[in-house]
């Protein structure tokens, strides 16, 4: 089935560790997002990418790091979690033409860091 | 500042009953809005598009409106049903740049 995935569904995690969330898409977008939402604030770009090979920062990109090897994968590094990244994350991806492009999300990563 | 504020944040209403959610915006310059729906636990997922020269667009028993003089947009739900419990979030496009609205908190009641 065609979409977009993420992993892991759910991570409690220790301040200070590295963790990396993983998102995979299958429709052969260009273009892939990472965003987080919490609860007031709505949905935030963290990083983004517009095609293989090329990253760019958002709205809120500290402490967070991407990469984007091939035109599948776009995962979301946390070098050091500190529990004000403790979110919901969703990747998104968009076929990356101007204008009316939709964007597709994930189910989301729920991360907990204490 | 580029911003979108949605209205109201939350609202119940009985299963049935129409309801219609509003979004405001200061984006410049507009390419286009879109109407996201997302279900609890899930990622949104879009329910419909407005382009500037588009007034009134309807998916099914939603009907979405805009207003580019005034930079209004209102998302009409009609006979809603439980399965429309949900938060409905709106997204203006300015250029390559989106902006969010917080989104508004529907449930609705048996």
């Amino acid at each position: 089935i065609a979409g977009i995935t993420q992993a892991p569904t759910s991570q409690i995690l220790a301040a200070g560790r590295r963790m990396t969330l993983r998102c995979t898409q299958d429709m052969r977008h260009n273009a892939m997002y990472w965003y987080r939402q919490d609860l007031g604030l709505g949905l935030r770009l963290i990083h983004y990418s517009n095609t293989a090979g090329t990253t760019g920062k958002g709205e809120v990109p500290d402490g967070y790091s991407v990469s984007r090897a091939n035109t599948d994968d776009f995962p979301l590094t946390l070098a050091s979690a500190v529990p004000s990244q403790t979110s919901v994350y969703f990747c998104a991806s968009s076929t990356g033409s101007s204008g009316s492009d939709e964007q597709f999300f994930g189910p989301g990563t729920r991360l907990t860091v204490l | 500042k580029n911003q979108v504020e949605q209205s109201p944040q939350s609202l119940i209403i009985l299963e049935g009953k129409n309801c219609t959610l509003q979004c405001n915006y200061t984006v410049s310059p507009f390419s286009n809005l879109r109407w996201y729906k997302q279900d609890t636990g899930r990622g949104p997922v879009s329910l419909t598009i407005m382009t500037f020269s588009e007034n009134t667009k309807s998916n099914g028993r939603y009907t979405a409106t805009l207003d580019a003089d005034t930079k209004q947009s209102s998302l009409h739900i009609t006979a809603s049903q439980l399965s429309d419990s949900a938060s409905y979030i709106c997204v203006v496009r300015g250029g390559s740049t989106l902006t969010f609205g917080k989104g508004t908190m529907l449930l609705v009641s048996p």
